[in-house]
């Protein structure tokens, strides 16, 4: 089983809809939680951190249960620059080092 | 305002040859990795650093070698390059290791091995 799961879609959905993401980890020693951002071809990039009590920014929501060890992304009001992939991080605190693990990640696709 | 800059972006191998991928950071951070991106695997790691002078092995460290003799370079070497080295490498960097920080990415370099 993978570290992190993923459903690697793609999500096709319209300009202006709601979509969720959500992603499953194993690790239950998993401390920090993020969302990256990645467009075809490029780096990485950090979207947002997820935080126990959930947090927002702008059109994006992000939700952690560590109970279920899931987190979850919600986009409101898609764009069309919003289509990439997006990759659920998770770090763990007791492997002794700070590296990343990531998902291989869920690919949306806003159309017009 | 660089931050993470990788060399080459692109380069094409033959099977045995032998190459250095450089990252270089601007950002004056102590920790920098190095991943491998395959598809449908997501980013794995293969060797890490937490300062000058020290490197250790990630999750698939085989068939590479690092180094970190400069606080701001970071450099990955394929001693005998195999196909299934073929992939995309990204380096990243994070200021100081504080549990929780984000990583700062490279643009990624293309290798193929033939």
């Amino acid at each position: 089983r993978k570290e992190v799961e993923q459903d690697p879609g793609p999500f096709n959905v319209p300009e202006g809809a709601t979509v969720a993401f959500n992603c499953t980890y194993s690790n239950s020693a998993s401390q920090s939680f993020f969302w990256y951002r990645q467009d075809c071809r490029k780096e990485p990039k950090l979207l947002m951190s997820v935080y126990s009590s959930g947090n927002e920014d702008g059109r994006f929501t992000a939700q952690l249960n560590r109970a279920s060890q899931y987190i979850s992304l919600l986009i409101r009001d898609s764009k069309l620059s919003d289509s990439a992939t997006y990759l659920c991080v998770v770090n763990k605190r007791n492997t002794g080092r700070r590296a990343l693990t990531f998902g291989s990640g869920t690919r949306l696709q806003v159309q017009p | 305002n660089a931050g993470v800059t990788q060399t080459p972006k692109f380069r094409v191998l033959k099977t045995g040859q032998s190459m250095t991928l450089l990252c270089a950071q601007d950002m004056n951070h102590e920790y920098m990795y190095w991943y491998r991106q395959d598809p449908g695997m997501g980013l794995r790691l293969i060797h890490y650093s937490v300062g000058e002078g020290t490197t250790a092995k990630g999750e698939v460290p085989d068939g590479y070698n690092v180094s970190r003799l400069k606080k701001q370079n970071f450099l990955l070497g394929l001693e005998s390059a195999a196909p299934s080295q073929t992939s995309v490498y990204f380096c990243a960097s994070s200021p100081d290791g504080t549990f929780g920080q984000p990583q700062h990415f490279g643009d990624g370099t293309r290798l193929s091995i033939l």
